[in-house]
């Protein structure tokens, strides 16, 4: 699977957009862009996944490139429950392959 | 649906001891995946099942770890003898492993800390 790049942190103002950036320069043709976040003391919660069209659902919208070299996370209001660790995986999309995640970005929503 | 059910929640032993962790993957996922998740690291795959079988074990320190899923549903992550690098979270996760909406769920963990 393709490596990531993602930043180490980042902040947000409450209400604001968020907008987490992914580099994945390297990805292939049948590569997917996972989103997935993981809130303190729980286990990761699966937020949106896409091949190379945008993609929009209750949680978020991702926005991937032309030539999906790079991507990004829009939490169009962002909330102090969004506070996470966001993480940005790219995989084959066979429905049985595990995710390899990297160190992802520390959002912190401020008040 | 019920979410992936992991237990103990919280567990804490001396080094050398022995450790099962337990996972009750949702209902009717064929694919069950154990992580262990170092503090500040991301989760690391150590193990994943698909029904009653071993898909990759690749990155399990088979000298002390083991796991098994004997009926294709839930499953055991045990550690004999833990070490003091053992200490870490254990994340069970569950998927259909049907297609590509098959994401994965996953529970909220067992925090180990070996003394």
């Amino acid at each position: 699977d393709a490596k990531t790049t993602q930043p180490t942190s980042m902040d947000c103002a409450e209400g604001r957009a968020a907008n987490l950036p992914c580099n994945h320069s390297t990805i292939s043709g049948n590569e997917y862009v996972y989103w997935y976040r993981q809130i303190h003391s729980q286990g990761p919660q699966y937020i949106i996944h896409g091949l190379k069209n945008n993609e929009t659902n209750e949680m978020a919208s991702l926005i991937i490139t032309e030539d999906r070299k790079s991507s990004t996370l829009i939490l169009p209001h962002a909330t102090l429950r969004d506070t996470a660790v966001y993480y940005c995986i790219v995989r084959v999309d066979t429905g049985r392959r595990a995710l390899t995640f990297g160190s992802g970005t520390r959002l912190q929503v401020q008040p | 649906e019920a979410g992936v059910a992991q237990s103990p929640r919280y567990k804490i032993i001396e080094k050398r001891q022995s450790v099962a962790f337990w996972c009750n993957p949702i209902s009717g996922h064929a694919t069950l995946y154990w992580y262990q998740q170092i503090l500040g690291q991301g989760p690391k795959l150590l193990i994943q099942f698909q029904n009653n079988g071993v898909v990759d074990d690749s990155q399990l320190p088979k000298d002390r770890f083991s796991a098994e899923r004997l009926k294709g549903v839930d499953s055991t992550l045990k550690i004999q003898p833990a070490k003091l690098e053992d200490s870490a979270v254990y994340l069970c996760a569950s998927s259909s492993g049907q297609g590509y909406n098959s994401p994965l769920h996953f529970g909220n963990g067992t925090r180990l800390t070996v003394t």
